[in-house]
């Protein structure tokens, strides 16, 4: 079975340009996650979707980040305009619904912002 | 809010070395407890969980009992081998709480010959 795939693995940008990450869930997991992860830290949640709706962005900084999963299957996470602090990598994680503690990672995207 | 805290590493030890990586918790509720490993260039890992007190989870020779009384989840292995080499972390999912996990800072663990 496929894992969490993310792309691109990684992505060097200047301040103030955008930049985009995409996800695919493992086949039938409805629930999708993208947290961030600074170096030296553990990631924190950024927005979850159940299917097509995002039901906890509470975390996600809205005046520069933005994320959709139009179909509710993979997804987009955009930084629009970056700042030298959004350096991080971005993690997107799936859960199958009969076991949603249960959290399957990606091998993340490694965003550095100069 | 919720909240794990982990030691701080590196932690380096010889092949066949006893492992304890602490873990304490701060939770509202009654948490799930789990830990993830991160090996070099790759993505998260579930290692083991426990749902509920005294549950012990364990894989890969790894151990962890959920310690109500201590709020506790120390990861233990008793021999550990050089591709045990990577970050672990601990993490909290609160019932509730939409399944949103918590981690610690993660703790490198570094085996040698």
């Amino acid at each position: 079975e496929a894992g969490v795939v993310q792309s691109p693995r990684y992505k060097i940008i200047e301040k103030k340009q955008p930049v985009a990450f995409w996800c695919n869930p493992i086949s039938g997991h409805n629930t999708l996650y993208w947290y961030r992860q600074n170096l030296g830290q553990g990631p924190e949640l950024l927005i979850r979707y159940e299917n097509e709706e995002a039901v906890d962005d509470s975390q996600l900084p809205k005046d520069r980040f933005s994320a959709e999963r139009l179909k509710g299957v993979d997804s987009t996470l955009k930084i629009q305009p970056a700042e030298l602090g959004d350096s991080a990598v971005y993690l997107c994680a799936s859960s199958p619904p009969w076991t949603e503690e249960t959290q399957y990672f990606g091998p993340g995207t490694r965003l550095l912002v100069l | 809010g919720n909240s794990v805290t982990q030691m701080e590493g590196p932690v380096t030890l010889s092949e066949e070395a006893f492992l304890t990586i602490n873990c304490t918790y701060t939770a509202t509720g009654y948490p799930s407890l789990f830990w993830y490993v991160q090996y070099p260039g790759e993505g998260l890992q579930l290692l083991l969980k426990a749902t509920k007190a005294d549950d012990k989870g364990s894989n890969k020779g790894f151990e962890a009992t959920y310690r109500k009384e201590t709020t506790s989840f120390h990861l233990e292995k008793g021999s550990v081998q050089v591709s045990d080499s990577a970050v672990y972390f601990c993490a909290l999912s609160e019932a509730g709480g939409g399944n949103k996990l918590t981690f610690g800072t993660g703790t490198q663990l570094k085996v040698e010959l």
